[in-house]
């Protein structure tokens, strides 16, 4: 079944350290996000990326990292410059918005806290 | 500058009534609206979407209407069902981005009771 797999789907982080979330898809498709979403709020963007090598911040970029090395890959690291990584962090992917409206599909989330 | 708003929160509705669920834009740019769906701890499931071409769009139980001098969408879900208990979001993307940019609002919590 295609689809995207984010792991983990916990994940504790001390103080000053920096951690890195996985994001695979096999959709075959060619733009992948990052969302942030807290409590009783919206998903926010954080990354984007239209093409492999390629990628943008999104609205709330600081204190996050990315790369897109691989089509079916798009890792996020969030670093000790982020001072609140307390969230629910969310992958998706779309076909290209240049071809057709075509929605974004999501993993199911991975939760960070701060120990 | 919330440009996509839910303004109820929550709502409930009686096994077999209907469902309203509304959203207000404020962006006259936003060319392509949708809904998803969340259950606690897992990702949003993309549920229904229209273009601003259109005013309608239909899909099984789930029918979402665009007033786009209103600036506003609804999603309706008939009949509703215990199992469509969950978060809905509605989002938005602007036309002029040239990749889908989508803003979303807060979400409502839709309890769906026997």
């Amino acid at each position: 079944d295609g689809g995207i797999t984010q792991s983990p789907k916990y994940l504790f982080r001390k103080e000053g350290q920096n951690v890195t979330l996985s994001c695979e898809q096999n959709l075959n498709h060619d733009a992948m996000y990052w969302y942030r979403q807290d409590p009783g709020q919206g998903l926010r963007l954080i990354y984007y990326s239209q093409i492999v090598n390629d990628f943008q911040k999104g609205d709330i970029a600081e204190g996050y990292s990315v790369s897109r090395e691989k089509k079916e890959s798009f890792p996020l690291t969030v670093t000790s410059a982020q001072k609140n990584p307390t969230a629910f962090y969310l992958c998706a992917s779309s076909v290209d918005r240049v071809y057709s409206n075509q929605p974004q599909h999501f993993g199911d989330g991975t939760r960070l806290s701060i120990l | 500058d919330q440009q996509v708003k839910q303004n109820s929160p929550s709502l409930s509705v009686q096994e077999g009534r209907i469902s309203i669920l509304n959203c207000d834009y404020t962006n006259s740019m936003f060319d392509y609206f949708l809904w998803y769906k969340k259950y606690p701890a897992e990702g949003p499931t993309f549920l229904i979407s229209i273009s601003s071409i259109k005013d309608k769009n239909e899909d099984g139980r789930f029918t979402v209407f665009l007033n786009k001098s209103a600036k506003h969408l609804s999603l309706h879900i008939v009949p509703s069902q215990p199992g469509d208990s969950a978060v809905y979001f509605c989002a938005a993307s602007p036309m002029n981005t040239g990749f889908q940019k989508l803003v979303f609002g807060t979400g409502t919590r839709l309890l769906v009771s026997p």
